[in-house]
């Protein structure tokens, strides 16, 4: 079944503590997104790869990192977390030739 | 820079009613438009787009290129409509800009 996992789905940590969130797609999907959703703003993207070892900036990279060493899996790093870090976060892949996401089911983050 | 403005964050219509999700764009090039859903508990997904020109579970939208609208529409709202709607726009280096979404609500 084409699908793109996040893990994990849910997560509570402190502020400070490096955290990764995992994305992974078996579509081999050139395209890779980041977003976090929040209520009255919407989905914001964080960061997006087209290809391995291609990222860059989305709205609101501040305090994030990414990774693409691999066409399946795109990391998400919170290297030293902060309560404005919580959020709904959402994977996302698509091929080159669409504009059409898949998205994962999303991983919901509480930095206290 | 492309935006994407969804005026209502909430609305509300009786089942049967005729509903319309509004949504505007700015994007100097020629676009693609795009309508996503997220039901409760679950993905986002695409619901339509623009290129297409199809009926997705009753739902239409007409790109208005005039009015640089893109809304979208049902004209016997059901309650399993009741959702987050987001709008969303092709743009420059090819990324996907979403507006701020439209949680609808269909009443018994």
């Amino acid at each position: 079944e084409a699908q793109v996992t996040q893990n994990p789905r849910y997560l509570i940590t402190v502020t400070g503590k490096k955290l990764t969130v995992t994305c992974s797609q078996n579509m081999n999907h050139e395209y890779m997104s980041w977003y976090r959703q929040d209520p009255g703003l919407g989905l914001r993207q964080i960061y997006y790869s087209m290809n391995v070892e291609v990222t860059d900036k989305g709205d609101v990279p501040e305090g994030y990192k990414v990774s693409r060493k691999e066409k399946r899996n795109f990391p998400l790093i919170l290297e030293s977390p902060s309560p404005n870090q919580t959020s709904l976060y959402f994977c996302a892949s698509r091929t080159s030739g669409t504009y059409e996401q898949y998205f994962g089911p999303g991983t919901r983050l509480t930095v206290t | 820079a492309q935006r994407v403005t969804q005026p209502e964050k909430l609305l509300s219509v009786f089942k049967g009613a005729p509903v319309e999700l509004k949504c505007n764009y700015s994007y100097s090039g020629s676009p693609e438009l795009f309508w996503y859903v997220q039901y409760s508990r679950q993905r986002l997904q695409l619901l339509l787009r623009h290129i297409s020109r199809e009926s997705i579970k009753g739902f239409t939208a007409d790109l208005n290129k005039g009015e640089t609208s893109f809304h979208l529409k049902k004209p016997f709202a059901q309650e399993e409509d009741s959702a987050m709607y987001y709008c969303a726009t092709s743009g420059s280096a090819r990324q996907l800009t979403f507006g701020s979404g439209t949680q609808l609500t269909v009443l018994p």
